[in-house]
């Protein structure tokens, strides 16, 4: 069975530089993954931040940035604000009879 | 703009069924792919089950296959997840979700969510 890794927490402080990874178990995440990033504060529904491993959704400030870093896929935030405080997932795309695999999540806190 | 409006959810016995539904507007609902996404109170997000734009092909994460079935209504722009035999760990809030395939297979649209609660 396929896990997607994620750190479960991270802190950053206001204008510093973050990268939150996406990983596997076993072997590594490449853009065949089609790996995509969202957003998550408490009681809403999850936003799009990153889709096909860099590209950037409409309107997500350009902060935010995606990458394959070594055997995984990463988000990086650059300059992070107050407002980027929130829960961050990835998931990752199968293939194999059409089956998609969340991350477990990471805790930003920008302090 | 795309919208997607979750509902059907409420509380339900062990063993029981529901079926949630979840109705679509502002995209072409017969050939794009949704998806249905859970997230048990205070845990992550687990992707549930994907009904294909086109032919409707469907599939389900092994957790509830089995139990649960994805289905559409194209002339209503409704998508369905019935849930049967359910179990307490299927408690969760449940969203619908569009999928943009040619954008990386990503879910690009998300509704607000439906609870579900499977309590005695």
């Amino acid at each position: 069975q396929t896990v997607v890794t994620q750190e479960p927490s991270f802190s950053v402080s206001p204008g510093g530089t973050v990268t939150l990874t996406c990983g596997l178990t076993s072997g590594s995440v490449s853009t065949g993954y089609f790996p995509s990033w969202y957003q998550q504060t408490p009681g809403q529904a999850p936003r799009l931040v990153i889709y096909n491993t860099y590209t950037r959704s409409s309107g997500v400030p350009d902060r935010f940035s995606g990458s394959i870093l070594g055997n995984k896929a990463a988000l990086t935030i650059t300059g992070a604000q107050a407002e980027d405080e929130c829960d961050y997932y990835c998931v990752v795309y199968l293939g194999r009879d059409f089956n998609w695999v969340f991350g477990g999540g990471t805790k930003l806190t920008v302090l | 703009e795309v919208q997607l409006l979750e509902s059907g959810g409420g509380l339900v016995q062990p063993g029981g069924s529901l079926r949630l539904s979840c109705a679509a507007s502002g995209f072409t609902f017969s050939t794009h792919g949704l998806t249905w996404v859970r997230q048990a109170p205070g845990k992550g997000l687990e992707w549930v089950a994907w009904i294909s734009g086109g032919d409707g092909s469907a599939n389900h994460a092994d957790s509830v296959k089995g139990r649960f079935t994805i289905s559409r209504d194209i002339s209503k722009n409704t998508l369905y997840l019935q849930m049967n035999s359910l179990r307490a760990e299927d408690t969760a809030e449940y969203y619908c979700a569009k999928v943009g395939w040619n954008m990386g297979r990503v879910f690009d649209s998300w509704g607000q969510g439906t609870q579900v609660t499977v309590s005695s």
